[in-house]
């Protein structure tokens, strides 16, 4: 069975403080790797996709890295702005649906 | 704008009633799902559609039904059989789903919260 874990469940960081997230996977063939931002209330918003391991993708303050069992989100030099529930979902590569599994999330809050 | 589109925002459900949860999605994705979002739990996925008039139950479909008549729809119900229905339900949708697309990212509303009075 996909499992997915991430940690910590909850992260306090100053403004300016910069941070990683972790996101633990096991999974029969991994097909892709996502990040997701929520914010309270509200949808998930996509970040990233990664594919295989080594690979690194970034946006704005948010960089994710990918090895075979985890991935990072790293957050440099963070923002009140930042401050939201971060999801990790993976996708097994057995799946014809494309069904995603997912993490519980951590929540980020980022004091000014 | 493309997007999707999620409604009511905020649903109350008496005992024993049946409600519908809308979901409608301008982006022209052939496939469509639905997942429960609990405090503290990850998402768990109740139901998908790949194509038009056919879909498959997730993980949690019991109490649950969907329908899939045109591709930009596929509204939930919430039966009187589902036991603990208060929840936050999600709509995505993501352009394929065969293993050979690299078009996975699934693409999500902005929910819908059930309360059961």
């Amino acid at each position: 069975e996909d499992q997915v874990t991430q940690s910590p469940e909850a992260l306090r960081l100053q403004e300016g403080e910069s941070s990683s997230l972790n996101c633990s996977y096991t999974v029969s063939g991994l097909r892709g790797l996502f990040w997701y931002r929520q914010d309270p209330g509200k949808g998930p918003e996509f970040l990233f996709t990664l594919y295989s391991a080594g690979e690194e993708k970034e946006k704005e303050r948010l960089k994710a890295t990918l090895t075979k069992k985890e991935s990072f989100l790293h957050i440099t030099a963070p923002k009140p702005e930042d401050s939201a529930t971060y999801l990790c979902a993976v996708q097994a590569g057995g799946t014809s649906y494309g069904k995603l599994t997912f993490g519980q999330g951590t929540i980020l809050t980022v004091h000014p | 704008d493309g997007g999707i589109t999620q409604s009511p925002k905020y649903l109350f459900r008496k005992e024993g009633q049946n409600v519908t949860l809308s979901c409608e999605q301008n982006l022209n994705h052939d496939a469509m799902y639905w997942y429960r979002q609990d405090p503290g739990q990850g998402l768990r996925l109740i139901y998908y559609s790949q194509i038009v008039n056919d879909f498959q139950k997730g993980d949690i479909a019991e109490g649950y039904s969907v329908s899939r008549e045109k591709k930009e729809s596929f509204p939930l119900t919430v039966t009187s059989a589902q036991k603990n229905p208060t929840a936050f339900y999600l709509c995505a949708s993501s352009i394929a789903t065969r293993l050979s697309s690299s078009y996975n990212e699934q693409f999500f509303g902005p929910g819908t919260r059930l309360t059961v009075l």
